[in-house]
């Protein structure tokens, strides 16, 4: 049964180009969460898809944006990169509300 | 607002010694509260998840506490083990589920 997987596992990009990360959740879970982490901080909640909606978001700004496919699998698109948004992004899934939250290994992006 | 803190931000002990992790929060309503595990550079691995109706859950080494009246929870790791290095991160969900996470302590076990 395989855990929750990112791609890629290590992006850099420029400073004003766009990036796109991709998760798949774990076998069985609906609900996909996409957190940033901070070098030396912990994770941040960036937004929740459910059903292919946005359920929840997090103190983010709108170059920020997600989207849910039907098999549930997940991406995270970031616009006009920052020098501020070099950080772990990191994936969690879980079935609708359970508790227990299930974390992919992450990517590392690097804005120059 | 929901916030989460943990103290010390970093810890170093020698091998063999009990390692005790705090974790306060300032919301003090009816919320889980998970612990987990991430090594450098790595995703965060679950350790220990008490359900709000819980004061406690063990798993081998590792035995969590979770006082809602207090605001606090504690990570007891028995026995310490270098292989315990690592970082390890206390989170609370608020409604919906989204978590919100300690700024967790830096932990080494020295052999």
């Amino acid at each position: 049964d395989a855990g929750v997987t990112q791609s890629p596992t290590h992006l850099i990009k420029t400073r004003g180009q766009q990036v796109t990360l991709r998760c798949s959740p774990k076998s069985g879970h609906d609900t996909v969460s996409w957190y940033q982490q901070a070098l030396g901080q912990g994770p941040q909640f960036i937004f929740q898809y459910y059903e292919e909606e946005e359920r929840q978001r997090g103190n983010f700004p709108d170059r920020f944006s997600g989207h849910q496919f039907p098999n549930y699998s997940s991406e995270l698109n970031v616009n006009a990169l920052l020098l501020g948004d070099s950080a772990l992004y990191l994936c969690a899934s879980t079935l609708d509300r359970a508790e227990e939250q299930y974390f992919g290994p992450g990517t590392r992006l690097t804005v120059t | 607002k929901q916030e989460v803190t943990q103290i010390p931000a970093a810890l170093s002990v020698p091998e063999g010694e009990n390692l005790v992790l705090n974790c306060s929060f300032t919301d003090s309503a009816i919320y889980n509260l998970q612990w987990f595990r991430q090594d450098p550079g790595k995703g965060l691995t679950s350790l220990l998840l008490i359900q709000s109706s819980q004061r406690e859950q063990t798993s081998g080494r590792l035995n969590a506490s979770l006082d809602k009246s207090s605001g606090r929870s504690t990570l007891y790791i028995a026995a310490s083990q270098p292989g315990d290095s690592a970082t390890y991160l206390c989170a609370r969900p608020a409604a919906g589920n989204k978590l919100t996470f300690g700024g967790g302590t830096r932990v080494l076990v020295k052999p």
